[in-house]
């Protein structure tokens, strides 16, 4: 699977919107951009996952660049409670699995 | 409903028992993963179920035995742990290994080796 490249740490303030971007210039034609979250001491959270278009549920929209080359999560308006460790993760081609990177860690303030 | 339930949430080992952790879904989901978590690390991947059987292991260490009794049940037997393996131990199941498929965890189970 591709691998992914993420800025280690963010600080987005409480109410505005949290672009959390992430590079994986290696993708390739079959494979995903997943999103997943792990608030300290829980299981990883998944948020939301695209192919090609861009794509919003409930929690965040995903935004994939024409040449699939990078991604931005967008949280629209960030809480105290998006405090976290976000993953970027690239998968496809080894069937369906994840292999964690260092991920970006989230600090949302008052 | 897209729950992964794991238990116990919390176990103390000493270095010669042997105990297992449980994790159970009730999704319908035919593949089922073990990954492990060292504390300020990304999970790492263990062990892979598919259809009851397993796919792929991850060079983990014969001390560390998965099974998979059933379509719903995934268990990792623990026997003759080093304290270094003291870590959270995550599961997670996906419909099966199909690309494109969301992959749901569990909150984990810590384990402390002493």
């Amino acid at each position: 699977d591709a691998k992914t490249t993420q800025p280690p740490s963010m600080d987005c303030a409480e109410g505005r919107a949290a672009n959390l971007p992430c590079n994986h210039s290696t993708i390739s034609g079959n494979e995903y951009v997943y999103w997943y979250r792990q608030i300290h001491s829980q299981g990883p959270q998944y948020i939301i996952h695209g192919l090609k278009n861009n794509e919003t549920n409930e929690m965040a929209s995903l935004i994939i660049t024409e040449d699939r080359k990078s991604s931005t999560l967008i949280l629209p308006h960030a809480t105290l409670r998006d405090t976290a460790v976000y993953y970027c993760i690239v998968s496809g081609e080894a069937g369906n699995m994840l292999t964690f990177g260092g991920g970006t860690r989230l600090m949302v303030k008052p | 409903d897209t729950e992964v339930t794991q238990t116990p949430k919390h176990l103390v080992m000493g270095m010669t028992n042997k105990k297992s952790l449980k994790c159970e879904q009730h999704m319908g989901h035919r593949a089922m993963y073990w990954y492990k978590q060292k504390a300020k690390k990304p999970p790492e991947l263990m062990f892979v179920y598919s259809y009851e059987k397993l796919s792929i292991n991850e060079s983990v260490p014969s001390r560390f035995s998965p099974e998979c009794p059933n379509s719903s049940l995934l268990n990792l037997h623990l026997h003759a742990l080093q304290p270094e393996d003291s870590a959270l131990y995550l599961c997670a199941s996906s419909q099966d290994r199909g690309t494109g498929n969301t992959i749901y965890f569990g909150e984990g189970s810590w384990l402390t080796v002493v």
